[in-house]
């Protein structure tokens, strides 16, 4: 199956811990992203990275880090986890250029910081 | 900077019936207008992609039309059914793929 996939698909952690969720594409796609959806359903990006470089890196605490090891894989660690970061984390890719057919999202990942 | 705003925010119909959603953005100056559905719990599935350059998409029941210099997108959903029940998400393309807060819709049997 062609497609964004991310694990875990559900993460229950305590505040001050650190996670990673990992994400994988198969599309060929040159351009990975993390979303985050609060609870008010709202999707805003957070990071954007293409061929393995960031470009994209909205106004997020820099307990965030993203990590791109090649252009098929994104993944995102949260350091010191806190009660706000609860929300879906989606990602999604895309090609740039030419090639572009719009973005495919992976499922989420429910993450909740109790 | 984009802003997308979707309206209504909540939709219920009876089956059957046409429905119209809509989308507005702030900035014209985009590649290409997205929507997607997603049904509670779950992820985007993308329904319609239209190029700066075209007017309209169609998918079946659906139909997407694109008027970039009033900054309007709509979506026209023939015929609704209660499987059509979700969240509607209409997103703009500049340099970044911005959303609105999607029309939560509900058709009725």
């Amino acid at each position: 199956d062609t497609a964004v996939s991310q694990t875990p698909k559900y993460l229950v952690t305590q505040m001050g811990n650190d996670k990673s969720i990992k994400c994988e594409q198969n599309l060929g796609h040159d351009t990975m992203y993390w979303y985050k959806q609060d609870s008010k359903k709202f999707l805003k990006i957070m990071f954007s990275y293409n061929n393995k470089e960031l470009i994209i890196n909205e106004t997020v605490p820099n307990r965030f880090s993203p990590k791109s090891p090649d252009k098929a894989h994104l993944n995102l660690h949260i350091n010191s986890l806190e009660l706000g970061d609860s929300a879906v984390y989606f990602c999604a890719s895309s090609s740039s250029g030419i090639s572009y057919y719009g973005y495919t999202f992976g499922s989420g990942t429910r993450l909740t910081v109790v | 900077k984009q802003e997308v705003t979707q309206i209504p925010a909540a939709l219920s119909v009876p089956e059957g019936e046409n429905l119209v959603l809509n989308c507005s953005f702030t900035d014209s100056a985009i590649y290409n207008l997205q929507w997607f559905r997603q049904d509670p719990g779950k992820g985007l599935t993308s329904l319609l992609l239209i190029q700066s350059s075209q007017r309209e998409q169609t998918s079946g029941r659906l139909n997407a039309s694109l008027d970039k210099s009033s900054g309007r997108s709509t979506l026209y959903i023939a015929a609704s059914q209660p499987g059509d029940s979700a969240t509607y998400l209409c997103a703009a393309y500049g340099n970044k793929l911005v959303f609105g807060a999607g029309t939560i819709l509900r058709v009725k049997s």
